[in-house]
């Protein structure tokens, strides 16, 4: 199996401040690399798909980056919407998926 | 717009089953697969299964292997996830979510709401 390693677990940041979450694959996934956002309560939100695209209706502040076993997701100027959960997911071994741990984004 | 609306909670004791449903619409359920995902309380999201709903192609996590089904009813463009001998550990908010697919890349999207399942004597 695949594993997938998120850094920070959790991060405290203030509105306005860039933000990035590291994600890392056992071995190379090229660019098979999927972000969610999720909110308490709600289910996830797909935000970044093939590591660097851009899912239709989210805001131009979050961008994805990476290949092969290093990924980040930036926020460039937080919001407060933005304060949650973060996932990253591999689908290069479709379909057996794995997401990583999570990383907490809380306001400081 | 693209939905999917999941059937509500459930509580279950232990050694019983639970079906949930998961209604599609606002596109053709068999032109896409749809996988199963659990959220344990306060934790992570745990990949179960998917299942091609084209040709009936199906792929379990392993260590659900022999106590999960998952199934597709293309009349009412539903998807099912039963799961047995349940046990207080599969207590969690079970998802459904499409599986959409651009060249060989796939992701999840839409979501479903979730279903809270609670297993408890």
């Amino acid at each position: 199996d695949i594993q997938m390693t998120q850094s920070p677990s959790s991060l405290s940041a203030s509105v306005g401040d860039r933000v990035t979450i590291t994600c890392r694959a056992s071995q190379s996934i090229s660019s098979y690399l999927n972000w969610y956002q999720q909110r308490p309560g709600k289910a996830p939100k797909l935000l970044i798909y093939a590591a660097s695209s851009l899912q239709s209706g989210v805001p131009s502040r979050f961008s994805g980056s990476g290949s092969g076993t290093d990924f980040t997701l930036t926020i460039s100027s937080l919001q407060p919407e933005d304060f949650a959960t973060y996932y990253c997911q591999q689908s290069y071994s479709t379909p057996w998926y794995t997401f990583g741990q999570g990383t907490k984004l809380e306001i400081k | 717009q693209v939905q999917l609306v999941q059937s509500g909670p459930e509580v279950k004791k232990p050694g019983a089953s639970v079906r949930v449903s998961c209604k599609a619409s606002g596109y053709t359920l068999t032109n896409y697969g749809i996988s199963w995902v659990r959220q344990a309380p306060g934790q992570g999201l745990e990949w179960l299964g998917w299942i091609n709903a084209h040709n009936g192609d199906i792929n379990y996590a392993q260590k659900l292997q022999g106590r999960i089904t998952m199934t597709t009813d293309t009349s009412t463009t539903t998807a099912y996830m039963e799961l047995r001998s349940l046990r207080s550990d599969d207590t969690a908010v079970y998802y459904c979510a499409k599986v959409s697919e651009w060249l060989a890349y796939n992701w999840f999207d839409p979501w479903g709401q979730g279903t809270l399942v609670t297993v408890s004597s």
